[in-house]
């Protein structure tokens, strides 16, 4: 069974500061990982995926994720916070079974961006 | 390209009332989620269609839940009867493929509050 554990579940930054959440899995075999945003009152939006292939994952409104095998992390990064990124955001794990592929989140981390 | 559509957005019941979920999946998409989010939690998987057949329903109460996909398309989730723990957002999600690789994209979800 895999597991996601998010450390931190509210983080506040100055605009224009750097972004750093983490986000550390467990899985007995090799994992996919994701981060996904939830903005108030909608559903998850994906930020970025790892499956196989480059460690370092970009993805969109400049956010980029490094997967660690060694450390079983996939922190989440921006160099720049913006306002507009104060959100909720999950990391997930998902590992491919028989029975199909689950994704398995992490609680959430909630960003507030200050002005 | 049209998202995941869910209806209701909000419902509000009384406990031991029933209570049902509509979701329409991305067309195309041949595989169906139904995730309940917990306040300040993360999205937890309910059940996995695969076209109209249950692929996962591990995690799904099946004492007061029950979830169907007529035709491979449109899913409907029943609450009966509801509890109060059972006050959550519901989020629908569909995937082209049913691989852990694959991104789930996500509905708006349903807030529902049983009082």
């Amino acid at each position: 069974a895999q597991s996601v554990t998010q450390l931190g579940s509210h983080v506040s930054v100055s605009e224009g500061a750097l972004v750093l959440l983490r986000c550390n899995y467990s899985s007995s075999v090799p994992p996919y990982l994701f981060w996904y945003v939830q903005y108030p009152n909608q559903g998850l939006q994906l930020l970025l995926k790892y499956t196989t292939g480059a460690t370092l994952v970009k993805g969109i409104n400049g956010f980029e994720a490094e997967f660690k095998k060694s450390e079983t992390s996939f922190h989440l990064t921006k160099p720049s916070a913006h306002m507009s990124d104060a959100a909720e955001y999950f990391c997930a794990v998902s590992v491919f079974e028989t029975s199909g592929s689950r994704l398995t989140f992490g609680e959430g981390t909630q960003l507030t961006v200050n002005p | 390209e049209a998202g995941v559509a869910q209806s209701p957005r909000y419902k509000i019941i009384e406990k031991r009332q029933s209570v049902a979920f509509w979701c329409n999946p991305i067309s195309g998409h041949a595989t169906l989620y139904w995730y309940q989010q917990i306040l300040g939690q993360g999205p937890k998987l309910l059940i996995q269609f695969q076209n109209n057949g249950v692929v996962d329903d591990s995690q799904l109460p099946k004492d007061r839940f029950s979830a169907e996909r007529l035709k491979g398309v449109d899913s409907t989730l029943k609450i009966q009867p509801a509890k109060l723990e059972d006050s959550a957002v519901y989020l629908c999600a569909s995937s082209s493929l049913a691989g852990g690789r694959n991104e789930q994209f996500f509905g708006p979800g349903t807030r529902l509050t049983v009082l």
